[in-house]
């Protein structure tokens, strides 16, 4: 039982390049969210999902997508990577969205862009 | 506006002594309040919550205290160990309601021995 993972731990990209944040867990949980960490600022919800097919925006969704076509998988995606995506992005999982105090989380993916 | 703030942004405390971490909000509608637990390298994790019907909940060494009335909550660590060090997130949200978590920028605890 892996837990939630994450793919890559780092990663430097320049202005302007796409790339994918990849998120799996193994426990079967219906709930999958995507955070961002800036210092100071806490975690905050860019885009979670409720079931497999059901997307929803969290609180900074603006330059990233999400798609759940499986249970397991919660890729997140950077179409034109901006210097103000530089943080660390972190994938959390919970049984459902009534359980998300509990919810686990990834180790992190700290993403630079330059 | 940052609705959940944690104004240290860092606290040193003598092993064996009390730690007090502290979060204020500003979100009336907040009913229901969390502390997670953060290691370098490492997600989070849920340590402790309390709901807004009550002012004190208790696990072990933690205990979190709520004042409605002052927007304020914090959380207790006795005695603090050395395995405690870690930044610790005050988050908060409104039940019933999304389920949506907001959280504090954090308050890094360094606990010497």
């Amino acid at each position: 039982n892996a837990g939630v993972t994450q793919t890559p731990k780092f990663q430097v990209l320049k202005t302007g390049q796409s790339m994918t944040l990849q998120c799996a867990q193994d426990m079967n949980h219906e709930y999958m969210s995507w955070y961002r960490q800036d210092p100071g600022m806490g975690l905050r919800l860019i885009h979670y999902s409720v079931g497999a097919g059901i997307t929803d925006q969290g609180e900074v969704p603006n330059g990233y997508n999400v798609s759940r076509s499986t249970t397991e998988d919660f890729p997140l995606r950077l179409l034109s990577a901006a210097p103000s995506q530089t943080s660390v992005y972190f994938c959390a999982s919970s049984r459902d969205r009534e359980f998300v105090d509990e919810q686990y989380f990834g180790p992190g993916t700290r993403l630079t862009v330059t | 506006d940052q609705q959940v703030k944690q104004n240290s942004p860092s606290l040193s405390v003598q092993e064996g002594r009390i730690s007090i971490l502290n979060c204020d909000y500003t979100n009336s509608m907040f009913d229901y309040f969390l502390w997670y637990k953060k290691y370098p390298a490492e997600g989070p994790t849920f340590l402790i919550s309390i709901s807004s019907i009550k002012d004190k909940n208790e696990d072990g060494r933690f205990t979190v205290f709520l004042n409605k009335s002052a927007k304020h909550l914090s959380l207790h660590i006795v005695p603090s160990q050395p395995g405690d060090s870690a930044v610790y997130f005050c988050a908060a949200k409104i039940e019933n309601a999304g389920n949506m978590l907001t959280f504090g920028g954090g308050t890094r605890l360094m606990v010497k021995p």
